[in-house]
């Protein structure tokens, strides 16, 4: 079992809606938690980062974390077609190595 | 601040040539982190330095594999003898170092091994 599950999707939605992500882990050691954001033959790009559990707002992103279940999600709000992409999330304990989970496909239509 | 870059893009080569990669870091980040990826998975952890010394390694990097950072500044993976098996995006990330050590990736080197 991998130490980060991702749905590997796709996810397909209209323009406009709501977009929702999660990653379940389980290892309790993680403590710092990411999502990226990845193009087609591109890099990872960061769009959020998060440290404790709770709800972290950046624009139209929001990301959550709930360690008590080992949850992560990111929601992406009045959703555009150039957020069609492959949707990472990462993690890391203490260390400096992040585990990423398999990451989501997304297709926003317009 | 340019971003993270790796040269070459993209490198076709033929099985049990040697192929060389070489990353450099946003100016300052004293970390350094290498990456592989295969077609619908996320990244998976290689090697990682901090400035010229290499701290850490995963068990996917086998003895084809090394990687250096001699003056604390770009970085090379070389692979030897390459196998088909080594077909992969390779990633190179660099981090400032502080607490928060969040993590920039460069555009890749997509490698085929024929």
């Amino acid at each position: 079992q991998k130490e980060v599950e991702q749905d590997p999707g796709p996810l397909s939605v209209p323009e406009g809606a709501i977009v929702s992500l999660n990653c379940t882990y389980s290892n309790s050691a993680f403590q710092y938690f990411m999502w990226y954001r990845q193009y087609s033959r591109k890099g990872p790009e960061l769009l959020m980062y998060t440290y404790s559990s709770g709800n972290k707002e950046d624009g139209r992103f929001t990301a959550q974390v709930d360690k008590s279940s080992k949850y992560i999600s990111l929601f992406i709000r009045d959703s555009q077609p150039s957020d069609s992409a492959t949707y990472l999330c990462a993690m890391k304990a203490a260390g400096n190595k992040l585990t990423f989970g398999g990451g989501t496909r997304v297709l926003v239509k317009p | 601040d340019t971003g993270v870059s790796q040269d070459p893009r993209h490198k076709i080569t033929k099985r049990g040539q040697n192929v060389t990669f070489r990353c450099d870091p946003i100016s300052e980040h004293n970390r350094l982190y290498w990456y592989r990826q295969t077609l619908g998975q996320g990244p998976e952890f290689l090697t990682y330095f901090q400035n010229e010394a290499q701290l850490e390694k995963s068990r996917l990097l086998s003895d084809r594999f090394s990687a250096e950072r001699p003056k604390g500044s770009f970085s090379t993976l070389e692979i030897q003898r390459t196998e088909q098996g080594d077909s992969a995006m390779y990633l190179c990330a660099s981090s400032p170092g502080q607490d928060t050590d969040t993590q920039y990736f460069g555009p890749g080197t997509r490698l085929t091994v024929l």
